[in-house]
């Protein structure tokens, strides 16, 4: 089955940047999405399609996806991005829906 | 506005099925390229996706437990039912609907918030 790695944890001072990273191979050929989510919440989809955002989601959370790694970046880091970020893919070829582990990014 | 919401028995014993409803607005599962799915999530764990459903009444099932589960919809009540046999302690999660687009790259774009399910005797 598809398998999509992310590193357990991030961490960034305030104002400065986030990348939080997703492996899996080929992943570029792939749609992927991610999600945030805080302690006790259901979780929230912050970038679609890649690079795409819903609704409501800040300009600061951007996506991108090339070859091995899709990345989610986020700019300008608050204490309120302080959450578990989880990716996401659909592989028609095994398990349809696959989520990584989840990375969790803490604000020093 | 979407909004989704999840129902079923907050505890259920070993062995035993548990039947989960998601009750939605906002949105109809007879629309092209709507679909509901359900997702887990294991205390201190990972999002683990169970099932999807689509406007056309196909269905799609996680590999490792499509044996236990099963998934269906009234269109007419706005509901969407997932049954899951043989319930372990290891089932033990939170158990989140979640509408679900972009096909053929699907995402959840609302989720409810999601009901604890605890397997004990």
């Amino acid at each position: 089955s598809y398998v999509l790695t992310q590193p357990p944890s991030v961490s960034v001072a305030p104002g400065q940047t986030a990348r939080i990273t997703c492996g899996g191979n080929n992943i570029g050929s792939k749609s992927v999405h991610w999600y945030q989510q805080k302690p006790g919440q259901a979780p929230v989809l912050v970038v679609y399609d890649d690079s795409d955002r819903p609704s409501g989601i800040p300009e600061r959370f951007s996506g991108s996806n090339s070859g091995n790694t899709a990345t989610l970046t986020i700019s300008r880091v608050e204490a309120g991005d302080e959450a578990d970020y989880y990716c996401q893919v659909w592989d028609s070829s095994s398990d349809p829906v696959v989520f990584g582990g989840g990375t969790k990014l803490t604000v020093l | 506005q979407v909004t989704l919401r999840e129902s079923g028995p907050a505890l259920v014993k070993p062995t035993q099925t548990l039947t989960l409803t998601c009750t939605f607005s906002g949105f109809s599962l007879s629309t092209s390229g709507m679909c509901v799915s359900w997702v887990r999530q294991p205390p201190g764990k990972a999002l683990e996706w169970l099932a999807l459903i689509d406007w056309d009444d196909d269905k799609y099932y996680s590999t490792s437990l499509k044996t236990r589960l099963t998934i269906s919809k009234d269109t007419s009540k706005n509901q969407v039912v997932l049954t899951m046999t043989n319930m372990d302690p290891v089932d033990t999660a939170t158990y989140y609907c979640a509408r679900t687009r972009g096909y053929p790259g699907y995402y959840f774009d609302y989720w409810g918030q999601g009901t604890l399910v605890t397997v004990s005797s």
